[in-house]
């Protein structure tokens, strides 16, 4: 089936270390994108990529990395940069950024602290 | 004001009952407006996307964009308890780059 596969779904973090989310879709999609959920935040932006080998920042990229050295692939790595990174983190992918096609997600990766 | 307004609730209400879930956005060039369902522990599910004013009908579902307002709702007709989940709505920012998201709406449905 065609989709969006994150993992781990749970992952956690000691004091001082990177850790990297990982995130493979299978929808030939060209834009891949990370979003943070916090409960009663909402969705948020950290990355987003429309192509092979670029990316830009979203409103809250501090903290993180990403690289997309293949289309289906899109990892982020939280560093140890990020002083608050327990949360919910999902993975989107969309056919085109600026065809205005909807984004479809995958299930999620939560990441606690140690 | 933020971008996306969304009460989140929590709504309940019983099994067969008509919900309404609703949004405000601030700026008025938005044109494509999306709803996700989301399970709890789960990714969000695309559950309607419509482009400018009107309605869309999927089923059970019909979403609503009055741009004279800047609303956009979400019907659900004859709810059912596999309709308890976080309804989100969102739309997409003007340069095209990012969904702009409201807090999701939790809704419990007993039967």
């Amino acid at each position: 089936d065609g989709g969006i596969t994150q993992s781990p779904k749970y992952l956690f973090r000691k004091e001082g270390q990177n850790v990297t989310l990982s995130c493979e879709q299978n929808l030939n999609h060209d834009a891949m994108y990370w979003y943070r959920q916090d409960p009663g935040q909402g969705l948020r932006l950290i990355y987003y990529s429309q192509i092979v080998n670029d990316f830009q920042k979203g409103d809250i990229a501090e903290g993180y990395s990403v690289s997309r050295e293949k289309k289906e692939s899109f990892p982020l790595t939280v560093t140890s940069a990020q002083k608050n990174p327990t949360a919910f983190y999902l993975c989107a992918s969309s056919d085109s950024q600026y065809s205005n096609q909807p984004q479809h997600f995958g299930d999620g990766t939560r990441l606690s602290i140690l | 004001q933020k971008e996306v307004e969304q009460d989140p609730g929590p709504l309940s209400v019983p099994e067969g009952a008509i919900v309404s879930l609703n949004c405000t956005y601030s700026n008025s060039a938005f044109q494509y407006f999306m709803w996700y369902r989301q399970y709890s522990r789960k990714g969000p599910e695309l559950l309607m996307y419509t482009y400018s004013s009107g309605n869309k009908e999927d089923g059970r579902f019909t979403a609503q964009v009055d741009k004279s307002s800047k609303y956009i709702s979400l019907f659900i007709r004859d709810s059912q308890p596999s309709d308890s989940a976080t309804y989100l709505c969102a739309t997409q920012n003007q340069a095209g780059t990012a969904l702009i998201f409201g807090k999701g709406t939790t809704l419990s449905v007993s039967s």
